[in-house]
Order: structure tokens, then sequence, then C-alpha cells
């Protein structure tokens, strides 16, 4: 059962711009939070918003949330070819386990 | 920083041999989960645990159990291992309420 949705599924941009990811989803929510994954690895975890913030920044990474139309934004600026990856946004219901979307690919091109 | 190690990062085994995948977490986290990924349909939840002897199913349970022990250590066994269980699995751990730590991921192959 997939509740977070993101949108675009893949996305090419050129370094040094901005990324925007998007994130929706479903029933009401403690908390959501985005994940990074690259080729092969493990998914590692990049920021947890929770249902009563609206933003959230982390170096390069900025997050929004709208609990009334549920959704939420990944934004990465100036994007570097390191950054790309696979990205996931979370879903915490307040149960043990979180709900993974099926991830976005983003690619940066030197 | 919150370590979750996986026994294996490659595993080769063949079809009907019984597998078992280890992962072990260090930060005293009540809840472990193991899923498998595969191409175009994301992570699904195949069985996680709440607390020590403890399970829920999760998404794909079907071909799978697990062992919880101890706090730190949830184990996957594969019965009797089949080629569409060829995939990378993923172990994570996590405290209530807060983020998710996963392991690097163990892919499998079953010949």
């Amino acid at each position: 059962s997939q509740q977070g949705e993101e949108d675009p599924q893949a996305l090419s941009i050129q370094e040094g711009e901005n990324a925007t990811m998007n994130c929706s989803y479903k029933t009401s929510i403690n908390n959501l939070q985005w994940y990074r994954q690259n080729s092969g690895r493990g998914l590692v975890h990049l920021i947890l918003i929770r249902s009563n913030e609206r933003e959230k920044h982390s170096g390069r990474l900025r997050v929004t949330l709208d609990t009334s139309k549920k959704s939420s934004s990944l934004l990465i600026t100036a994007s570097r070819a390191a950054d790309t990856a696979s990205y996931f946004c979370a879903t915490d219901a307040g149960n043990s386990k979180l709900t993974f979307g099926k991830g976005i690919t983003l690619s940066v091109r030197p | 920083d919150v370590k979750v190690t996986q026994s294996s990062r490659y595993l080769v085994k063949r079809t009907g041999e019984k597998v078992f995948l280890e992962c072990v977490q260090d930060m005293d986290h009540e809840n472990m989960f193991w899923y498998r990924q595969d191409p175009g349909l994301g992570l699904r939840l195949i069985y996680f645990s709440y607390d020590v002897k403890m399970k829920e199913k999760g998404d794909i349970p079907e071909g799978y159990s697990v062992s919880r022990e101890k706090k730190e250590r949830f184990s996957l066994i594969l019965e009797s291992a089949s080629t569409n269980q060829t995939s990378m699995y993923l172990c994570a751990s996590r405290q209530q309420g807060y983020e998710q730590y996963f392991g690097p991921g163990t892919r499998l192959t079953v010949t």
C-alpha cells in the first residue's frame, strides 16, 4: 500500500539548476520524510517535517508541507552531479511503519 | 551514528535453498523492517517487528518468514528460495516517530 505519490517520476536538469520534487498523500500524518538512494545502496534519510511545520531547511534542501492539500515538496538548490539519485517521500501516520512512494529519479548533468 | 548492517552485500543461491539474511542495528530501536526493492515497484514491506519476538506481516509476506530473538537483530528467512525472489533486500530500523535508518542492502540472486 503506497500512500506517498511522487511527481515527476523522473527529472533531468543541468548542474547548478534547482530541482523540485513533489509528493502527495492521502491520509492524516504525523510527519513526512524525504530519503535519497544512490544506485545499488540503501536509503539515506534527508529531512523530516512534522505535521505542525510548514517549511524546513537543511543545507541546500528545502522542504515544504501543506497538510490542507496533503502535499509536500523537496527543493534542491544549486544542484550538483553528486545529487544524482532516487528520492523518496515517506509518510508517518503514527504507527510503527512508514509508507514510501515509488521514488523520483533525478539526473544532474555536469 | 546509527548503524544498520546486513550480513551480505551480494548473495547467489540456488532454487529450493533455505536463505538467511541477517540485519543488526546498534541504536536500541524497537522497530525493525525488511523490504524488497524491484525496478518500477518501489519499496515493498515484507515483514516488520515492533519488539523482540513480535512480528507483523507487511504487504508481501508470502514465501518469507522472520525471526527476532534479540532487540538488535532481525533475520529474514526464505524457506525455499525461488527465482522470483531475486531482488534487492533492505533492512531498516527506527524509533517510532523519528527517521528510519537503512542498511546497505543485499542483492540476492536465485538461480
